[in-house]
């Protein structure tokens, strides 16, 4: 099945910018997306991208994905204190047409002053 | 509904006892999940329902778990003879056929003591 890796923390500082990376097994994912959950919250879908494209961008938000290495990336500009959250990657609609969203473990962005 | 409904928001049940989920998808979205998220790791995919289709129950730990949809609409998941290995945050989401991108509820912290 699909196997999906994140790093478990990022610690920034608030007004830098956060990059957090996502890397993947299953090329034939056609949906990838960031989740955002904030703690006693369930996931709230920040962003996603199609498989055939290359970046999409969305206010403070960046999304690169590089087939090629397997790798999806979620920039988030001038990083906030609100920021501080897990971020979820998720994939979907792999290997045999599944439409069951596959999960990363999370990475949990700490931001400080 | 605005958004996916889950209740309880928490439930503390004592070991061997059963409990009951509930989840109430957004009005008009066929596909619905659910995940379990335990303390520290990633999503954990136990089962998926789409229309009328059975359901995909691949990720149900074991017999003691089982899930039902009624009308194409709520669902409840059931746990019984819980184990404290069973406590964990349980996501509900739901999705439409025409955009698969999912949309998560609060979750049920469930705590077995």
């Amino acid at each position: 099945g699909e196997d999906v890796e994140q790093s478990l923390f990022l610690s920034v500082r608030e007004g830098d910018s956060s990059v957090i990376n996502c890397t993947y097994t299953d090329s034939s994912s056609t949906y990838l997306y960031w989740y955002k959950q904030e703690p006693g919250a369930g996931l709230q879908l920040l962003t996603y991208i199609f498989s055939n494209m290359d970046m999409k961008q969305d206010q403070r938000l960046t999304v690169l994905l590089n087939k090629k290495d397997k790798h999806l990336s979620l920039r988030i500009a001038d990083t906030q204190t609100g920021d501080s959250a897990i971020y979820f990657c998720a994939l979907q609609g792999g290997s045999g047409g599944s439409y069951i969203p596959t999960f990363g473990r999370g990475t949990s962005l700490i931001v400080h002053p | 509904g605005a958004g996916v409904s889950q209740s309880p928001s928490n439930k503390v049940t004592e070991k061997g006892k059963d409990v009951e989920l509930r989840c109430d998808p957004i009005s008009g979205h066929t596909a619905l999940y659910w995940y379990r998220q335990s303390l520290g790791q990633g999503l954990e995919f136990l089962i998926y329902f789409q229309g009328n289709s059975a359901p995909d129950k691949s990720g149900l730990p074991s017999d003691r778990f089982s899930a039902e949809r009624t009308g194409g609409s709520v669902s409840t998941l059931t746990i019984q003879r819980t184990q404290q290995e069973d406590s964990a945050v349980y996501l509900c989401a739901s999705s439409s056929f025409v955009s698969p991108e999912a949309f998560f509820g609060q979750g049920t912290r469930l705590t077995v003591v």
